[in-house]
């Protein structure tokens, strides 16, 4: 059974299109998060969620919208795809307890051509 | 702000020998956590390691384990007998114990030779 499950895992798209990725954990997770990890493979936090409420929320483009519909789902559109988006984008999942640790989905690979 | 540094962007070994990854970190706080994620040329983030600070003893995974230096706030990582499927993209992480944002290294790339 997969803890963290994104999809699509692979996206290729055109500039201007807007694209969703979902993501789900069934690990009984209370707080979710996204990450883009660019060509240089640095890991950059983008939103978390606990409970169902943003509580990070770093400097990204308003073209990002994340939705989490309930705990144990966060879902992550795009609007107006930029070529500067294509990335690893990945949804994680912990507790929100003192030193839990965060799993990581497979990651969505996306491409903007 | 806490940050995160990994200083070795490579690091090479040869199987079946040992090797330790760098990372250093920046708080002013008391407690928290460290990790060591494995990211293989798959993408899939894998935990390797998770050390508490609150407790003196160095964690240990089979062969990998930690030199946690809190006064330093250093946090390396040794990997015994090195083997070819530890080849992989190594980052750091923090957790402050007041809090759920994890904080990573740059990440350290580690090439095994046959």
């Amino acid at each position: 059974d997969t803890a963290v499950s994104q999809t699509p895992k692979y996206l290729v798209t055109q500039m201007g299109n807007d694209k969703s990725i979902k993501c789900e954990q069934n690990l009984g997770h209370d707080t979710m998060y996204w990450y883009k990890q660019d060509s240089k493979k640095f890991l950059k936090i983008m939103f978390s969620y606990n409970n169902k409420e943003l509580i990070i929320n770093e400097t990204v483009p308003n073209r990002f919208s994340p939705k989490s519909p309930d705990k144990a789902h966060l879902n992550l559109h795009i609007n107006s795809l930029e070529l500067g988006d294509s990335a690893v984008y990945f949804c994680a999942s912990s507790k929100w307890d003192s030193g839990n640790t965060i799993y990581f989905g497979e990651g969505s690979w996306l491409t903007v051509v | 702000a806490q940050t995160v540094t990994q200083s070795q962007p490579e690091m090479s070994v040869q199987e079946a020998e040992t090797v330790t990854l760098s990372c250093t970190y920046d708080t002013s706080e008391s407690d928290y956590y460290l990790f060591w994620y494995k990211q293989p040329p798959s993408r899939q983030m894998i935990l390797v390691i998770r050390q508490e600070a609150y407790k003196q003893q160095n964690a240990t995974e089979n062969r990998f384990s930690v030199n946690f230096q809190k006064a330093a706030k250093s946090f390396s990582l040794k990997i015994s007998d090195s083997q070819l499927g530890d080849a992989a993209m190594y980052f750091c992480a923090y957790l402050p114990n007041t809090g759920n944002q994890f904080y990573f290294g740059t990440g350290t790339s580690l090439t095994v030779i046959p």
